[in-house]
């Protein structure tokens, strides 16, 4: 079965600085693909980045980057030069199976809530 | 980009109360929407999977009876709370695919339900 794990339920940051919230997952799929999610205190989740399980190079987008590491099985999110609005819920997640042709279900980690200090 | 409406947002009602939460899709057609439910300070855990014209197929452990599904459109998903106790208050949110591959679910906002 297929299992995502987040080992770290809160981590601080000072602002501008750069923090990594750690994505640990485990499928026996050779095509699947990684998500992460940020969700404020009020709700919504807001989808960040993906990266998939054939991309060759790692994913990033604006000040977030994913640290795919294939043969270990982790999915690192780096954020740079954080932000008070960065404060939120961090969730990773996983699709098994390849992109088209699946029910596209996401199996999420347990979460890691980071704290921007000013 | 693509907009999922998710209403109401917050709902607080008596025991005993069936209340229904829908989801929408705004600008692209969902093949499939997903139910989940979060608990505070948890993860989002899957409630069912719905496909638009078929029945919903819910996830082990989760009240077919309780919890009714009903995916009538390509942009239309509800959520039917039936006959809700204090312990089904939680945070309910829902989430879309379509067409395109690849692309990743589009959340809800979520709705907030309270049940006294």
């Amino acid at each position: 079965a297929q299992k995502i794990t987040q080992t770290q339920p809160g981590m601080f940051v000072q602002e501008k600085e750069a923090v990594t919230l750690d994505c640990t997952y485990d499928t026996s799929d050779q095509s699947y693909g990684l998500f992460w999610y940020k969700q404020p205190s009020s709700g919504e989740m807001i989808f960040l980045i993906y990266q998939g399980s054939y991309d060759e190079q790692n994913a990033t987008e604006g000040r977030y980057s994913l640290n795919f590491q294939k043969a270990r099985k982790s999915a690192n999110l780096v954020i740079s030069a954080s932000q008070l609005g960065d404060s939120a819920m961090y969730f990773c997640a996983m699709r098994e199976g390849p992109d088209s042709g699946n029910t596209g279900k996401l199996i999420f980690g347990q979460g890691t809530t980071l704290q921007v200090k000013p | 980009g693509a907009v999922v409406s998710q209403h109401p947002s917050r709902v607080i009602c008596k025991s005993g109360t069936s209340v229904k939460i829908e989801c929408r899709s705004l600008d692209f057609q969902a093949t499939t929407m997903f139910w989940y439910r979060q608990f505070p300070k948890q993860s989002l855990m899957l409630m069912a999977t719905s496909n638009e014209g078929s029945k919903a197929t819910y996830e082990q452990g989760v009240e077919k009876d309780k919890f009714l599904i009903n995916h009538a459109s390509l942009t239309l998903s509800t959520l039917t709370v039936t006959s809700a106790h204090p312990e089904d208050s939680s945070f309910y949110i829902c989430s879309a695919i379509g067409w395109v591959t690849g692309q990743p679910q589009h959340f809800g906002d979520g709705t907030r339900l309270s049940i006294l």
